[in-house]
């Protein structure tokens, strides 16, 4: 596609339901991330894959969190029994290859957690 | 880890007037940097970048200088507009990560 596609565009969960997010990279783009962004905060990075191998999750905060990009396109980050603390907007973004003329990031999906 | 110290907002300016958004890192090595920006109710996009000590990155009347001796990356713009009311995030990257500041926003009055 012409950009990144990121969908729900909102959700608001209970505290304790597991959430599934989709980020839809642009086509042929080899390196996929994902942002987490605090209301009023700059973005915080969470994890990178490299097709379909995630290189780097350092940046995941518990392990209810997990991602993951099994043919090398489509991500989906999974948040499992979400707590308060988890709402944020995530962010994705993806890039041709490497990443130092910079990314291309999606509009991100606003998670309320209620 | 790489870090970045943005100046503080919001920023509230006239059309017209001489916009600088001060920004200094710390960073292992020299990384590349990059302003993004964020319109109400949009995600980040590109806004400048540049890739080596005294590189200047220009976009849309934009403009920021690499400055390696006092790690430094102001954005500057000589005549705001409304349009540019946003929230302006400088980051330098590390390899594939991004490290960004905490935003400043601004705010162009007609």
């Amino acid at each position: 596609g012409a950009g990144v596609s990121q969908s729900p565009r909102y959700k608001v969960a209970k505290r304790g339901q597991d959430v599934a997010l989709r980020c839809d990279p642009i086509s042929g783009h080899v390196s996929l991330f994902w942002y987490q962004q605090a209301l009023g905060q700059g973005p915080e990075f969470l994890t990178y894959f490299q097709n379909e191998a995630q290189l780097d999750k350092s940046g995941l905060p518990s392990d209810r969190f997990f991602a993951e990009r099994p043919e090398g396109s489509v991500s989906t980050l999974k948040i499992q029994r979400t707590q308060q603390e988890d709402s944020a907007v995530y962010l994705c973004a993806s890039s041709r290859g490497t990443a130092f003329n910079g990314y291309t990031f999606g509009s991100g999906t606003r998670l309320t957690v209620v | 880890g790489d870090s970045v110290t943005q100046m503080e907002g919001p920023v509230t300016l006239s059309e017209e007037a001489f916009l600088t958004i001060n920004c200094t890192y710390t960073a292992t090595g020299y990384p590349s940097l990059f302003w993004y920006v964020q319109y109400p109710g949009e995600g980040l996009q590109l806004l400048l970048k540049a890739t080596k000590a005294d590189d200047k990155g220009s976009n849309k009347g934009f403009e920021a200088t690499y400055r390696k001796e006092t790690t430094s990356f102001h954005l500057e713009k000589g005549s705001v507009q409304v349009s540019d009311s946003a929230v302006y995030f400088c980051a330098p990257i590390n390899d594939y990560k991004l490290s960004f500041g905490a935003g400043t926003t601004v705010t162009v009055r007609a």
